[in-house]
């Protein structure tokens, strides 16, 4: 059982261009989540979808989109990427979204925009 | 606003007890987490409390006290293999979870 997978692990992307984040889990859970981590901040959540087909904006979502089309899968684009979007990239499910659901992390992407 | 405040970086030897603090200003509380990330590496659950108290797990404890706003990771029985990054996150009324920026915890042998 993989758990969570990223992918890419990293990348370099030139400003302006799209890119897509793929995370697929194995686990059957409900709850997914695409979150940033940036030096000296906490973890910031970007989008969330609670059951497929589903999903909602978290604290920054500007310039990012998400899908929901299966319970597996939950893709991340950056339609046109900018500077500011260079973080590490985690994507996370749990198995609903109450408060005693654990959330668990993929390995994450290293994105840097130039 | 919402605030999740820990320490930047805290020291310890190898087989001694280290305590992380946590305090939150949160809208709403559900519950508060711990986990460990290790450099490079993706953040792993350790605990959650909801209810105030202790609770114990091995080597790892947390404490909450809601009417405080305070929690703590204790850390007993130091090993090397500890020298990671810990973080608190508060679910709040939302159902979301707010993060601390994390405490970088080194050890020293």
């Amino acid at each position: 059982i993989a758990g969570i997978t990223q992918a890419p692990t990293s990348q370099i992307l030139a400003a302006g261009r799209r890119m897509t984040l793929r995370c697929t889990q194995d686990m059957r859970h409900n709850a997914m989540y695409w979150y940033r981590q940036d030096l000296g901040l906490g973890l910031r959540l970007i989008h969330y979808s609670n059951t497929a087909g589903t999903t909602g904006k978290g604290e920054v979502p500007d310039g990012y989109s998400v899908s929901r089309a299966n319970t597996d899968d939950f893709p991340l684009t950056l339609a046109s990427a900018v500077p500011s979007q260079t973080s590490v990239y985690f994507c996370a499910s749990s198995e609903g979204s109450s408060s005693t659901d654990t959330q668990y992390f993929g390995p994450g992407t290293r994105l840097t925009v130039l | 606003g919402q605030n999740i405040d820990q320490p930047t970086e805290m020291t310890a030897t190898e087989g001694a007890i280290v305590q992380i603090n946590c305090t939150y200003q949160t809208s709403g509380f559900n519950g508060l987490f711990w986990y460990q990330q290790h450099a490079g590496e993706a953040p792993t659950f350790l605990s959650y409390n909801v209810l105030d108290g202790l609770e114990e797990k091995g080597r790892f404890s947390s404490f909450l006290s809601r009417s405080k706003g305070y929690s703590y990771l204790l850390l007993k029985e130091l090993q090397m293999k500890d020298s990671a990054s810990y973080l608190c996150a508060v679910m709040d009324s939302n159902y979301q979870l707010i993060w601390g920026a994390g405490t970088k915890l080194i050890i020293k042998p």
